[in-house]
């Protein structure tokens, strides 16, 4: 089947730009995570949906990042006046229930100019 | 806290072994392991859960240390397929129920040549 989705594969950006990166999860998963990864480093995580709801949003780094998951399923991760900083591997996990394993997507590489 | 992994990078000939370790300052409720390639998505390896188990399949295991806050990862008679990144992620415990919300290690770069 399916695994989790990302899309675009590459974004790049102008400094203070509005962008928009888009996670379709495999189907059937309620639970859904945003992890950010940086060159040489393990990914970091920003937020835990299950089902439509934001469950745990303590990894945000600020308020220009916010996410939504409005039915369930596709979640969207939208950064405000993107910096340089924000420049990074943005990648979408899915899991059965909040305790199974968690399966990635190939993530979005953004890269803010 | 971020786990400490070690070592930082193996380099091994096919069919040798490896270790790599993941340890917490903090108390341990679950240990995840995922391997991640070059430009790849992390692919999950096993979960150990707070009770000391050890886990294997085919000829990866992994043993869980809550005494120690340690875990480790054996790789057996290494194939040129295991050549990657190792992550490993503490799991968060929320009201006694764990969920995927993990703090990685830095990784270790394992590279198996023929």
């Amino acid at each position: 089947g399916a695994g989790v989705s990302q899309t675009p594969s590459n974004k790049v950006t102008e400094k203070g730009k509005y962008v928009e990166l888009r996670c379709d999860p495999i189907s059937g998963h309620t639970a859904l995570y945003w992890y950010r990864q940086s060159l040489g480093q393990g990914p970091e995580f920003l937020i835990y949906f299950q089902g439509t709801g934001a469950a745990d949003d303590s990894g945000l780094p600020n308020d220009r990042f916010f996410a939504v998951r409005p039915e369930g399923s596709v979640s969207t991760l939208k950064i405000q006046r993107t910096e340089r900083g924000d420049s990074a591997v943005y990648l979408c996990a899915s899991s059965l229930t909040g305790e199974s394993p968690l399966h990635f997507g190939n993530g979005t590489r953004l890269t803010v100019t | 806290q971020q786990p400490v992994q070690s070592p930082q990078a193996v380099i091994l000939r096919e069919g040798e072994d490896a270790v790599i370790n993941c340890s917490s300052s903090k108390a341990l409720y679950s240990v995840h392991w995922y391997r991640q390639k070059h430009g790849e998505a992390p692919v999950f390896l096993m979960i150990l859960l707070k009770g000391g188990e050890q886990k294997g399949h085919d000829k990866i295991s992994a043993s869980f240390n809550e005494k120690k806050q340690q875990s480790s990862l054996y790789l057996t008679a290494s194939q040129l397929s295991y050549s990657g990144t190792y992550f490993c992620g503490t799991g968060a415990n929320a009201g006694g129920t764990s969920y995927g919300k993990l703090t990685f290690g830095q990784g270790t770069i394992l590279t198996v040549h023929p």
